[in-house]
């Protein structure tokens, strides 16, 4: 069993809908990343929690520490915010899960 | 500032022959971080270098080493190579130190990758 766990696999959205990604984790970790992927592979980094909330934009990242699970939320999607959304923890190292493809439709 | 940069961004090689990508970290990162994305599937972590040392090694073979140079610029080799080596490689650099507690600089930037293809 993965360490980082996502759902879904895949999502298709219409434009302007509310998104919400998850991400389940079974280690100990001192933060957790999300990670946006374009075709291509660039990666950029959204958002790094250790606890709470943090907001940037239309998006939204929560984690709860206890239960070892973080989601990630786009309000007003849009389809610009097509790509793959990773979660990653860091542990000892970094470790991912394999990525949700979001695909938002116009 | 330049972020990180990665060369080449495309490879082809053939199996058996050996391949070394290179990254340059952004400036003032200390620590270079490689890893190897297969199509489909998340990062796995390969190594990790602070100061010209590893200090992280995933589970890839032998065939994977790596070195970092004292400009924090760093290089990954892979020998033998096989047609399950074929995928994207990413460097990622972050102003991780060691012995100081977790904080924003465990903030990784990633460079854009190179795609390596075995034939």
């Amino acid at each position: 069993k993965n360490e980082v766990e996502q759902s879904p696999q895949n999502l298709t959205a219409q434009e302007g809908e509310f998104i919400t990604i998850n991400c389940s984790y079974s280690v100990g970790i001192s933060a957790l990343h999300w990670l946006q992927q374009h075709p291509g592979g660039g990666i950029v980094s959204l958002f790094m929690l250790s606890s709470g909330k943090k907001k940037h934009g239309r998006l939204i990242a929560t984690i709860n520490i206890q239960e070892k699970h973080s989601s990630l939320h786009i309000t007003a999607s849009h389809p610009r915010d097509s790509a793959v959304y990773i979660c990653a923890v860091t542990h000892n190292d970094m470790r991912f899960g394999a990525g949700t493809r979001l695909t938002v439709k116009p | 500032d330049a972020g990180v940069t990665q060369s080449p961004t495309h490879l082809i090689k053939t199996r058996g022959q050996q391949v070394t990508l290179r990254c340059s970290p952004i400036s003032g990162h200390k620590s270079v971080s490689w890893y190897q994305q297969v199509l489909g599937q998340g990062p796995q972590f390969i190594f990790q270098y602070y100061e010209k040392e590893e200090r992280g090694r995933g589970n890839f073979p032998d065939r994977f080493s790596a070195r970092q140079f004292p400009n924090y610029s760093s290089e990954l080799n892979v020998n033998a190579l096989l047609l399950g080596d074929s995928a994207l490689y990413l460097c990622a650099s972050s102003s991780w130190e060691p012995d100081r507690a977790p904080g924003p600089y465990n903030e990784q930037f990633f460079g854009p990758g190179t795609r390596l293809t075995v034939l």
